[in-house]
C-alpha cells in the first residue's frame, strides 16, 4: 500500500506568493483531513472532507486558505497570498469512516517556509 | 462530545527503564482510542488502537496500552525504553458520534537518556 502521498515535501516561498499543497489519499478511503502543525499551536485540524465534500472547515484560518477535493484520489490546500506566519508543517491524512471508529493514516507532511 | 487529555507534556526516562505515558479521555459514546508516534521531522505513525475488542492492546515496537473504562484512561506503556523511542506521542479519541473527526491530545514528548 502506497500510503498517503503529499507533495511537495519542502517548499520555501516568498511572502505574497501562492502556495499549493497536494495530497493523494489511500485508495478506498472516504475521508480526508488537512492538519497544520507548529511549535506554538501544536496540531490543528484545518478541514475535513467526507466523500469529497467539505464537512467541517471551521479550522481554516482565514480566506487566504482554501481546500478542494475534486475526486476521491486528490486534494489540494492553497494559500494565497502566503504570509510568514503560515510557515508550518501541513499534514494530509485519510481514513475509511465507519461506526466502529476510524483509523486515520498520515502522510509525511509538507514543510512550508514563507520568507 | 469527546475530549482527550495527555497528563504530561514531557516524560524523561533512562534507557532500559519502563515507559508510562498517560492519557485520559471523555466520550459520550463507545470510543475508539489510538496512540500515534511522531519522530523528529516525520509524519504521525499509528502505534496501536483500541476498538472495543480486547482491553489490552499491543502495538508496534513493544508498546501496549490498556483501556480502562472505569478510569476513562488509555495509558501507553513499554517495559524497557530504547533510545529510538525518543519522539512525540499523541493520544487520540474518536467516538463516532456522528462527527468522525478524531480529537488529538496535545502530545507528550518522550526523552530517553543513555
Amino acid at each position: 500500500d502506497a500510503g498517503v502521498i503529499q507533495s511537495p515535501r519542502h517548499e520555501v516561498t516568498e511572502m505574497g506568493q501562492e502556495v499549493t499543497l497536494r495530497c493523494k489519499p489511500i485508495s478506498g478511503h472516504n475521508s480526508l483531513f488537512w492538519y497544520r502543525q507548529t511549535m506554538m499551536r501544536g496540531l490543528e485540524l484545518l478541514i475535513y472532507f467526507n466523500n469529497n465534500v467539505p464537512i467541517d472547515d471551521s479550522g481554516m484560518p482565514e480566506d487566504r486558505f482554501s481546500a478542494k477535493m475534486p475526486n476521491a484520489s486528490f486534494s489540494t490546500l492553497k494559500i494565497q497570498p502566503s504570509e510568514p506566519r503560515d510557515s508550518a508543517v501541513y499534514f494530509c491524512a485519510s481514513s475509511f469512516v465507519r461506526s466502529s471508529g476510524n483509523t486515520i493514516y498520515f502522510g509525511e507532511g509538507s514543510w512550508l517556509t514563507v520568507v | 462530545a469527546q475530549s482527550v487529555t495527555q497528563l504530561d507534556s514531557h516524560v524523561s526516562v533512562s534507557e532500559g527503564t519502563p515507559v508510562l505515558l498517560r492519557c485520559n479521555y471523555s466520550s459520550s459514546y463507545s470510543p475508539s482510542l489510538f496512540w500515534y508516534v511522531q519522530h523528529p521531522n516525520k509524519g504521525l505513525q499509528l502505534l496501536l488502537k483500541y476498538t472495543s475488542a480486547a482491553t489490552l492492546v499491543k502495538g508496534i515496537n513493544g508498546f501496549e496500552a490498556e483501556f480502562k473504562k472505569s478510569e476513562t484512561s488509555f495509558h501507553l506503556t513499554k517495559p524497557s525504553a530504547h533510545m529510538s523511542d525518543a519522539a512525540e506521542y499523541f493520544c487520540v479519541v474518536s467516538d463516532g458520534g456522528g462527527s468522525y473527526i478524531p480529537t488529538f491530545g496535545r502530545g507528550t514528548s518522550l526523552i530517553v537518556h543513555p
